[in-house]
């Protein structure tokens, strides 16, 4: 069965560190990929997409992820966290050519608190 | 550019009452999806439309449930009657297409609450 799973419901890091959130997929092909971000109160914002090509792709606010085939992963990651970082992540899968956004699977999200 | 617009953005009432979800999504997308999130169950889809014609109501949870989408810059989900565990954020998103490659853009929501 289709799947994503976030492993981690809660992380909390410094202001300044890295931060590294993790995804995993489970899929009968190679999926377009989605990271979002909801802020409180918000609807969920893309922060960037996966779709072909370059593994390792950039989106907004200084976020990046890469894909890794072999291990079924699409992790996020930030060299340096800002305090407005803190906020739910949420990764997404969804079907490559020829498939629908109907068929978008969200995981559960991380939620993410950062310390001053 | 004005993004996906939801109304009201919070909505509280007596479980029996019928409780109505605007949604006005980004000009010239033509795909609509509506989604619950609740912590229990995360963020479920609830419906799509495509064209303004529903595609798949398979996540709609009872016949309470009903949307609609009258024009390309328009849609309803209804509830009626409420009940206490409707609670929940509702999101409505629209997309330029259904294509895997089209991403969603989601509207704040509307936090629902039924006493």
């Amino acid at each position: 069965a289709q799947s994503v799973t976030q492993p981690d419901i809660h992380i909390t890091v410094s202001e300044g560190a890295s931060l590294e959130l993790r995804c995993n997929y489970s899929y009968g092909a190679t999926p377009y990929l989605f990271w979002y971000v909801q802020s409180p109160g918000q609807g969920l914002q893309l922060l960037l997409k996966y779709f072909s090509g370059d593994t390792l792709v950039q989106g907004i606010k200084g976020f990046e992820a890469e894909f890794k085939r072999s291990q079924s992963s699409f992790n996020l990651r930030k060299p340096s966290v800002h305090w407005s970082d803190a906020a739910e992540y949420f990764c997404a899968v969804g079907p490559s050519y020829g498939g629908s956004q109907g068929n978008l699977i969200f995981g559960k999200g991380t939620k993410l608190s950062v310390k001053p | 550019d004005a993004g996906v617009i939801q109304s009201p953005r919070h909505e509280v009432t007596e479980m029996g009452q019928e409780v109505t979800l605007r949604c006005k999504p980004i000009s010239g997308h033509n795909s609509l999806f509506w989604y619950r999130q609740t912590m229990m169950r995360g963020l479920e889809l609830l419906i799509y439309f495509n064209n303004n014609v529903p595609i798949d109501d398979s996540g709609m949870p009872e016949d309470r449930f009903s949307a609609k989408m009258p024009n390309a810059s328009f849609s309803t989900l209804k509830i009626q009657p409420s009940e206490p565990r409707d609670s929940a954020v509702y999101f409505c998103a629209s997309s330029l297409g259904l294509q895997g490659n089209q991403p969603q853009h989601f509207g704040d929501g509307t936090r629902l609450s039924i006493l």
